[in-house]
């Protein structure tokens, strides 16, 4: 089955820089690589996704890359701020999602003001 | 519209003891799943269905079982629970049987003693 890497698993940067989590997947038939923020206490939601006929997607001050030859992909957030301040997870699914999700064991980045 | 709730909020139960964890969503959405969240395990996919009368199994299935009735309700057993199971329960769907953006529910926190 899928198996996916998450690093790192704590990342502190200063207000205003850029934060980078990076993800790499197993499975060569994985398709869909969505990433999901989790505040304390709160249920995941998508923040961005990206399939594996793209190679980049950005929405706003978020971005996600993805290389299918090295089977890795990574989510960008640029000008941090304290409200993204959370626990973010990837993950990575064949089908699109239809037979769920594979999540990362999740990064909590710390936004320090 | 409600979207997705789950039931209970939280529960302690006894070892040895039956327990069903509801989930309702309204949104009309085909995919259903259940995952179970452990701290530094992320989330791990239960049982799964793409269509309301079809089920399927997920990364960590055992002593665990699921029934989909209708396409709005998706409950999860545990026969007899074991303290190894507690932990934080998640429900979430997808308008598509196909796959797409996972809606999560509230989660139910489940303790067994």
């Amino acid at each position: 089955g899928e198996n996916v890497e998450q690093h790192p698993s704590t990342l502190s940067v200063q207000e205003g820089d850029s934060a980078v989590i990076k993800c790499t997947y197993s499975d060569s038939a994985s398709n869909y690589f969505p990433w999901y923020k989790q505040e304390l206490g709160k249920r995941p939601q998508l923040i961005i996704d990206i399939r594996s006929n793209v190679g980049e997607k950005k929405d706003q001050r978020i971005a996600v890359t993805l290389n299918k030859t090295a089977k890795h992909f990574s989510l960008h957030i640029t000008e941090t701020q304290p409200e993204d301040s959370a626990v973010y997870f990837c993950a990575a699914s064949s089908g699109g999602g239809a037979d769920g999700l594979t999540f990362g064991k999740g990064t909590h980045l710390i936004i320090q003001p | 519209i409600a979207g997705i709730t789950q039931a209970p909020t939280s529960q302690i139960l006894a070892a040895g003891r039956r327990m069903t964890l509801r989930c309702t969503q309204d949104m009309r959405h085909n995919a259903m799943y259940w995952y179970r969240q452990d701290l530094g395990l992320g989330l791990r996919l239960i049982h799964y269905s793409n269509t309301a009368g079809t089920t399927g199994k997920g990364e960590v299935p055992d002593g665990y079982s699921v029934s989909r009735a209708n396409t709005d309700d998706f409950p999860l057993t545990l026969a007899s629970a074991v303290p190894s199971q507690t932990s934080v329960y998640f429900c979430a769907s997808t308008a598509s049987a196909g796959g797409g953006t996972q809606y999560f529910g509230p989660g139910t926190r489940l303790t067994v003693l």
